[in-house]
Order: structure tokens, then C-alpha cells, then sequence
């Protein structure tokens, strides 16, 4: 039980345009989904907490209006990184909470 | 600031031996610890957290508040735990959000 699921698993996009990175809890409920960002050979460095029906909670130091955060449903978070530059390619992972966190398997974004 | 500190990078160690992780922590409340392990082309998953005193695949950790430290101890290392392992906090009571440690990667060598 509780999976969690990242579409896509890798992404190439042009510098301007935004790519959307969805995350879903496959076998359970999650009002509470975490956002973060991994850079080669790094650790996880929390983006921002995503909440069911409000508002996401950013960490210091993320744009907010550059990664946008939708919890539409209690099964799955968006992020969209808009207007992507070259420096926001990385490894992108979610977690949705229930009890623990689980993770989903990651997504690589390719900004050229 | 809450901050979580594993000086190693890279332990290398021989089938058998015992392993130990270190992790260090700063936090002014009463947080929770966990360690997350990664497997090759796996998923973060999570390996085991204080408050359930566990023992997982041989693997123990005990939190010491004195020393802030939240060792990740395994008497004989196997090929198979071989992996990077994350020692993360979370202060628990007001939310859940995790903040990782730098990662060490272990190596276990036949």
C-alpha cells in the first residue's frame, strides 16, 4: 500500500515555456503533499508543502510565483515550473503524508 | 535554525563489518528523527524513526538528546545495504515537513 505516483518521469522543455508535474497518492488520501527539489549528487531541499483546498506554505528563498502549486483533489498535487530556465532543470520529487511520508519516484526536468 | 548535519559522504566498509552513520542535528524543540534510505534507481523510502524504537534490517538508531545525534548503527553489513541513506527531522507537532541531511552514501564491499 501507499503509493505514490510522478507523471511525467522525465521531461525536456524549451527555456520560456512551463511544463506541469503531477503528483498522485495511488491507494490513499493525502491532505498534506511536500514538494522537492534534488540537485545531482545533493540531498532533498524542501520546496514547499502543498494543502488540500488552500493555499501551498513555500519555503524561504522559492518563488512562488515561479513554482506553482495546485492541490486540487486529495490525491494529487501540481507543480508547474513557468517560464523555465535552464537553471531549474533538476530532479523534482513529491511526498504525500499519512502517518508518513512517501515518496514518489522523482521527476527529471530538462530545461534547453 | 533547524539544520541536519552527516559529515560523511561516502562510507566504505567489507561484508560483515559493523557500520555506523552518523548524524548530527540542531533543533531548539523536540523533534522527531528518521533516516530514509535510497537503493539504486529506488525510491526514497523510509527506513526507520525514533519513536518507534525499531530495529529494520538489522539496522538501530538510538536519538541522544545530549550529544543531538541520531547514529545509524548496523553490527554486520551486508552487499544489499549498500544504498545512500538521509537522516531527516521533523518537529511533528505543527507539521510534518522533513528537513534532510547532506546524504552518505554506503558502500559494502564483498
Amino acid at each position: 500500500g501507499a503509493v505514490v505516483s510522478q507523471h511525467p518521469s522525465w521531461v525536456i522543455c524549451k527555456s520560456g515555456t512551463s511544463v506541469k508535474i503531477e503528483c498522485r497518492s495511488l491507494d490513499f488520501q493525502a491532505t498534506t503533499m511536500f514538494w522537492y527539489r534534488q540537485f545531482p549528487k545533493q540531498s532533498l531541499m524542501l520546496m514547499a508543502t502543498s494543502n488540500e483546498g488552500s493555499k501551498a506554505t513555500y519555503e524561504q528563498g522559492v518563488e512562488k510565483d515561479k513554482f506553482l502549486i495546485n492541490h486540487a483533489s486529495l490525491t494529487l498535487s501540481t507543480l508547474t515550473v513557468t517560464s523555465a530556465h535552464p537553471e531549474d532543470s533538476s530532479f523534482y520529487i513529491c511526498s504525500a503524508y499519512t502517518y508518513e511520508q512517501y515518496f514518489g519516484p522523482g521527476t527529471r526536468l530538462t530545461v534547453t | 535554525a533547524q539544520r541536519v548535519t552527516q559529515p560523511e559522504k561516502l562510507l566504505s566498509v567489507f561484508k560483515g563489518a559493523p557500520v555506523e552513520l552518523k548524524c548530527n542535528y540542531s533543533y531548539s524543540g523536540s523533534p522527531e528523527l528518521f533516516w530514509y534510505v535510497q537503493y539504486s534507481r529506488q525510491r526514497l523510502q523510509l527506513l526507520l524513526r525514533h519513536i518507534s524504537r525499531e530495529s529494520i534490517k538489522g539496522f538501530t538508531a538510538d536519538l541522544n538528546k545530549g550529544e543531538t545525534s541520531f547514529h545509524l548503527k548496523k553490527p554486520f553489513a551486508q552487499e544489499e545495504d549498500s544504498a545512500m541513506y538521509y537522516c531527516a527531522l521533523s518537529d511533528g507537532a505543527s507539521s510534518y515537513k522533513l528537513i534532510f541531511g547532506s546524504g552518505t552514501r554506503l558502500l559494502v564491499r564483498p
